[in-house]
C-alpha cells in the first residue's frame, strides 16, 4: 500500500513571497490532515478535511494560510505572503475514518522562510 | 481546551535497559490516544492505538496503557536497542475527531 505523498520535500524562500505544498492521501482514506510541526515542538493542525469538506480549521491563520481539497482527494496548502516565524515542517496525514482509526503521515516539507 | 505533556522531554538509557515514557492529558473526554515515533527529518509513524475503552495495547517489544481517569498514558519499551533511538509522541484524540499532541520525548539508547 502507497504511504501518503507529499512535495516538494524541501523548500527555501524570502519573506513575503508565496509557497504551495501538495499531499496524496492514502487512497480511499476520507480524512486529511495538514499540521505544521515547530522545531522541538509537536504537529499541531492546521487544518482537517473530511472528503472535500472542511473539518476543522480553527488554528489555520486565515489571513495567510488557505488550503483546498480537489475532488476529495489531493491537497493544497499555500502560504501567502510566508513570515520568518513559518518555517517548520509540513506534514500530512490521513486517515480511513476521522476518530477511531489510525492517522497515517507523510514525509513532510520542510519550509525555511529568510 | 486539551493540553497534552510528555515528560521527561529527553531520556538517555544504556541498550537493553527497559524504559517508560509518559504522556498526561487534562481533559480525560477522549477517544482514543495514539503513540507515534519520529526519527529526524522524518515523518511520524504510528506504533499503537489505544481506545478510550482499552486499558492496554501491545505490538513487539512495546506495551501501551492508558488510565482515562487519571488523564495519563505510559509507553513501555523493552529491552532497548540503539536503533530505538527516536522521538515519541503521543496524540490524544477527542470525541469530536481533533487531534492535540505533546511535544514527545527524544530517547537515545547508547550501545
Amino acid at each position: 500500500e502507497a504511504g501518503v505523498a507529499q512535495s516538494p520535500r524541501y523548500k527555501i524562500i524570502e519573506k513575503r513571497q508565496s509557497v504551495a505544498f501538495w499531499c496524496n492521501p492514502i487512497s480511499g482514506h476520507a480524512t486529511l490532515y495538514w499540521y505544521q510541526q515547530i522545531l522541538g515542538q509537536g504537529p499541531k493542525l492546521l487544518i482537517q478535511f473530511q472528503n472535500n469538506g472542511v473539518v476543522d480549521d480553527s488554528q489555520l491563520p486565515k489571513d495567510r494560510f488557505s488550503a483546498e481539497r480537489l475532488k476529495g482527494v489531493d491537497s493544497t496548502l499555500k502560504i501567502q505572503p510566508a513570515k520568518l516565524e513559518d518555517s517548520a515542517v509540513y506534514l500530512c496525514a490521513s486517515s480511513f475514518l476521522t476518530r477511531n482509526t489510525e492517522a497515517f503521515f507523510g514525509q513532510g516539507t520542510r519550509l525555511t522562510v529568510v | 481546551k486539551q493540553e497534552v505533556t510528555q515528560i521527561p522531554a529527553a531520556l538517555s538509557v544504556p541498550e537493553g535497559e527497559n524504559l517508560v515514557l509518559n504522556c498526561s492529558f487534562t481533559d480525560s473526554a477522549i477517544y482514543n490516544l495514539q503513540w507515534f515515533r519520529q526519527d529526524p527529518g522524518k515523518g511520524l509513524t504510528s506504533l499503537l492505538l489505544i481506545q478510550s475503552s482499552q486499558r492496554e495495547q501491545t505490538s513487539g517489544r512495546l506495551n501501551a496503557s492508558l488510565d482515562k481517569s487519571s488523564g495519563r498514558s505510559t509507553l513501555y519499551i523493552a529491552a532497548s536497542q540503539p536503533g530505538d533511538s527516536a522521538t515519541y509522541l503521543c496524540a490524544v484524540n477527542t470525541n469530536a475527531g481533533k487531534s492535540t499532541f505533546g511535544d514527545g520525548t527524544t530517547l537515545t539508547v547508547k550501545p
